[in-house]
């Protein structure tokens, strides 16, 4: 596609029920990400895929959360029993890169999370 | 833990002005700064990216510099448009990540009025 998407762009949620998240990274993009962007903050790193790989999930806050990309492409940030504290902007991004990081990150508009 | 910070917080300029925007991190050993506009509701997008061997990058309007032995970058706005209103977020890449864990700044608010 012309760029990363994500969606629902906007999801509320009762405390406690579960959520998916989808990213649809840019087509052939090895690398992707996933970040937590609290209001008036920066984005914090989540968790990171090569491919179908997840090489890094040292950012997922609690066992809560679950981040999957079994083919490779899409991917699905899931969290079970939502809390209020999860309330927050869900960022994906994508690279062409598998190595270093030198490539630039496409990031989606993100998805908007309100826990009640 | 690594630590970038941003200043000011926020900014208000007029239309036509040049600005300034400070990054600080502790980040070290890194691999590369960026830089990145963020309009509300909107991902981030990439300004300038510059390895620790660089010592200023530009992208149009913008032009961003780097003092690794001060630990200091900054990310100079010339002659503002309504459309620079925006979050813009420091980034510092870590060297030891095989890949690309970045530290983001919280980023500086820039509103420019007309």
């Amino acid at each position: 596609g012309a760029g990363v998407s994500q969606s629902p762009r906007y999801k509320v949620a009762k405390r406690g029920q579960d959520v998916a998240l989808r990213c649809d990274p840019i087509s052939g993009h090895v690398s992707l990400f996933w970040y937590q962007q609290a209001l008036g903050q920066g984005p914090e790193f989540l968790t990171y895929f090569q491919n179908e790989a997840q090489l890094d999930k040292s950012g997922l806050p609690s066992d809560r959360f679950f981040a999957e990309r079994p083919e490779g492409s899409v991917s699905t940030l899931k969290i079970q029993r939502t809390q209020q504290e999860d309330s927050a902007v869900y960022l994906c991004a994508s690279s062409s890169d598998g190595g270093a990081g030198f490539e630039t990150q496409y990031f989606g508009p993100g998805t908007r999370l309100l826990v009640l | 833990k690594n630590q970038v910070e941003q200043s000011p917080q926020s900014l208000i300029i007029l239309e036509g002005k040049n600005c300034t925007l400070q990054c600080n991190y502790t980040v070290s050993p890194f691999s590369n700064l960026r830089w990145y506009k963020q309009d509300t509701g909107r991902g981030p997008v990439s300004l300038t990216i510059m390895t620790f061997s660089e010592n200023t990058k530009s992208n149009g309007r913008y032009t961003a510099t780097l003092d690794a032995d001060t630990k200091q970058s900054s990310l100079h706005i010339t002659a503002s448009q309504l459309s620079d209103s925006a979050s813009y977020i420091c980034v510092v890449s870590p060297w030891d990540s095989g890949y690309s864990t970045l530290t983001f700044g919280k980023g500086t608010m820039l509103l420019v009025s007309p």
